[in-house]
């Protein structure tokens, strides 16, 4: 089935820094690509909708600025966590989607300190 | 996206079967109803999908009622590795563009 590989499983960094995450699908090409967070004992909320070679479409509350999307590829889209503060702290998944459905990441798990 | 209600959470004996409900009353005709499952820290795996007819395959069988109004997701024979939060969604097909959207979902927890 579709893979999609995310990258770093787990980063700690200072507030102030920034921390890019990356998202591949490895034996699919990927238009469309999808950014949750969820916070502990909640739900995955989507931040952001990349798409390939254009810009990414932001929800409602999403500082674009803060959380840089790059979709260059078919098969990479990167989100990078500019300037993070605690408050950045949370569970970012990536999706994209296959022929099927909807193939996730595995996670990752951003701390700030 | 139609709005899906399920139950907080379940207990379920290992080795019985886990029956997860899941209302969506306001389906449109075009939607399907997927199945999801998040076990703790990793991201979602996806279990089952259907239109109107009942769906079974390696993992599950999902049970949609003739009104579309809700619908059952069944693990036959659970294990302790099937501890994890699902998630029903409800949303067009494959061919739609669109995200999907979690609700709470169900936190099912198997028991030795």
């Amino acid at each position: 089935g579709a893979v999609v590989s995310q990258h770093p499983s787990w980063v700690i960094c200072k507030s102030g820094t920034s921390v890019k995450i990356e998202c591949r699908s490895l034996d699919f090409q990927a238009t469309t690509m999808f950014w949750y967070r969820q916070f502990p004992k909640q739900s995955l909320m989507l931040m952001a909708t990349s798409n390939e070679g254009s810009k990414a479409t932001y929800e409602q509350g999403v500082e674009k600025d803060k959380f840089l999307i790059n979709h260059a590829s078919l098969t990479l889209s990167t989100l990078t966590v500019t300037s993070a503060h605690p408050e950045d702290s949370s569970f970012y998944i990536c999706s994209a989607r296959d022929r099927a459905g909807y193939t996730f990441g595995s996670g990752t798990r951003l701390t700030v300190v | 996206d139609a709005k899906t209600t399920q139950p907080t959470s379940m207990d379920c004996a290992e080795g019985r079967a886990a029956n997860l409900p899941c209302n969506h009353s306001t389906i449109s005709g075009n939607e399907y109803v997927y199945w999801y499952r998040q076990i703790h820290s990793q991201g979602p795996q996806y279990i089952i999908h259907g239109l109107k007819n009942n769906e079974t395959n390696e993992m599950a069988s999902l049970i949609i009622t003739e009104d579309r109004k809700s619908s059952t997701l069944i693990l036959p024979h659970a294990t302790l590795r099937d501890t994890a939060v699902y998630y029903c969604i409800v949303r067009p097909g494959s061919g739609s563009a669109r995200q999907l959207t979690f609700g709470s979902g169900t936190q099912l927890t198997v028991l030795p």
